[in-house]
């Protein structure tokens, strides 16, 4: 089975500083990886994935992710943080030989003006 | 249609009462998934459904859940005798297929009083 790690359950950054919000995965097999966005009161929104092939991944809003096989580990960045970005931030691992995906407890990352 | 709908968005439900909640995927989408998010945590699967066929209900918590799908598209997850401990949002989410990432709805807030 497939298990996800994030590390840091609250990051509060200043506005328009970098920011890294870290996931570590433990998997067997090859695996697919997500970042996914939670706004207050709403469902996940996918931000990026890695499926195969290069290692950094772009999405949307300016994040991007690096896929690091031996530290099995898919940090995600951003090198400019927006107010806007204030939210819940999920990390999940899912195999190539299964169906279900296997998230993270969510890091909440606070944008401060 | 262009999400995935489900309703209701909130549901108040005294201890004991059943309660059925309603996911519309994505119109093709094969694949359909329910996860489970108690607060502040990440999701936990529930169930998975390609087309009309069960295929995983490895994660339901107990013999009270029950989720169907008979015609392929609409899905509804019931619970029968809710108890406090069934207090989460519940997530639907479908997939074209398992390298493009899910797509949620906005959830169902259960909240057993």
């Amino acid at each position: 089975a497939q298990s996800v790690t994030q590390l840091d359950s609250q990051v509060p950054v200043f506005e328009e500083a970098p920011v890294e919000l870290r996931c570590n995965y433990s998997s067997s097999v090859s695996v697919y990886l997500f970042w996914y966005v939670q706004y207050p009161n709403q469902g996940l929104q996918l931000l990026l994935k890695y499926l195969s092939g290069s290692t950094l991944v772009k999405g949307i809003n300016g994040f991007e992710a690096e896929f690091n096989k031996s530290q099995t580990s898919f940090h995600l960045r951003k090198p400019s943080v927006h107010i806007s970005d204030t939210a819940e931030y999920f990390c999940a691992v899912g195999a190539d030989t299964g169906n279900q995906f296997y998230f993270g407890t969510g890091t909440s990352l606070t944008v401060i003006p | 249609g262009a999400g995935v709908s489900q309703s209701p968005r909130y549901k108040v439900a005294k201890r004991g009462q059943d309660v059925a909640l309603r996911c519309d995927p994505i119109s093709g989408h094969v694949s359909l998934f329910w996860y489970q998010q108690a607060l502040g945590q990440g999701p936990e699967f529930l169930t998975y459904f390609q087309n009309e066929a069960q295929l995983d209900k490895s994660g339901l918590p107990s013999d009270r859940f029950f989720a169907e799908r008979p015609e392929g598209s609409v899905s509804t997850l019931k619970i029968q005798r809710t108890q406090q401990e069934d207090s989460a949002v519940y997530l639907c989410a479908s997939s074209l297929d398992r390298g493009s990432g899910y797509t949620f709805g906005s959830g169902t807030r259960l909240t057993v009083v």
